[in-house]
């Protein structure tokens, strides 16, 4: 069956530091990929999304590439901000199913004035 | 409007109450969804509603009981519920062939007494 593992949490930066966020998957077929975030007492938002392998999503500083030969999709962004301090969750989607996502175990961000 | 309004916000029940939560959306989305979270997981998938058919129930309880009346409703009915089900209940809807971009309400978070 389909699975993601992100990297363990949490993860505490400053300031305009680099952030990485490691995701692998394991699935069936041709999945489209997606990394969500989660702001304190809010629900989750879709932050980007890939479709096929080489896409690249991107929105607001961050960014993910689908890379089917290391089956990773990992979030980055060169410079953080204290308001990107929030839970970051990569999930799939195999196939055309109606939105049955995989999660990722989710990685906590604390970003430090 | 690119909104998932979710009522109430908060609730608290006795296991022997009757109670419901409440999910709008007006994006013409012809998918929805119930997902529970526990704090610092990730969301798992209740049920999904293709074109207001119950279309995944992955194994809940009968004590949930989803309906979705139109294609803009989605309610969760709630019956002798135990402890262990307090958690954030998300509501979310979708594109009906776009699996995975899926759009989030805040939640209602359920207590259980």
């Amino acid at each position: 069956g389909n699975s993601v593992t992100q990297m363990e949490g949490p993860v505490t930066l400053s300031e305009e530091a680099f952030l990485t966020i490691n995701c692998t998957y394991t699935a069936t077929g041709y999945p489209s990929l997606f990394w969500y975030v989660q702001y304190p007492g809010e629900g989750l938002q879709l932050l980007l999304k890939a479709t096929k392998a080489d896409d690249k999503g991107s929105n607001k500083g961050f960014e993910a590439t689908y890379r089917k030969e290391t089956t990773s999709f990992h979030l980055e962004k060169g410079s953080v901000q204290v308001s990107d301090s929030a839970v970051y969750f990569c999930a799939l989607a195999g196939g055309t199913s109606y939105g049955k996502l995989t999660f990722g175990q989710g990685t906590i961000l604390t970003v430090h004035p | 409007d690119t909104e998932v309004t979710q009522t109430p916000k908060h609730l608290v029940m006795g296991m022997t109450n009757k109670k419901s939560l409440k999910c709008e959306q007006h994006m013409g989305h012809r998918a929805m969804y119930w997902y529970k979270q526990k704090a610092k997981k990730p969301p798992e998938l209740m049920f999904v509603y293709s074109y207001e058919k119950l279309s995944i129930n992955e194994s809940v309880p009968s004590r949930f009981s989803p309906e979705c009346p139109n294609s803009s409703l989605l309610n969760l009915h709630l019956h002798a519920l135990q402890p262990e089900d307090s958690a954030l209940y998300l509501c979310a809807s979708s594109h009906a062939k776009e699996g995975g971009k899926l759009f989030f309400g805040s939640g209602t978070q359920l207590s259980v007494l």
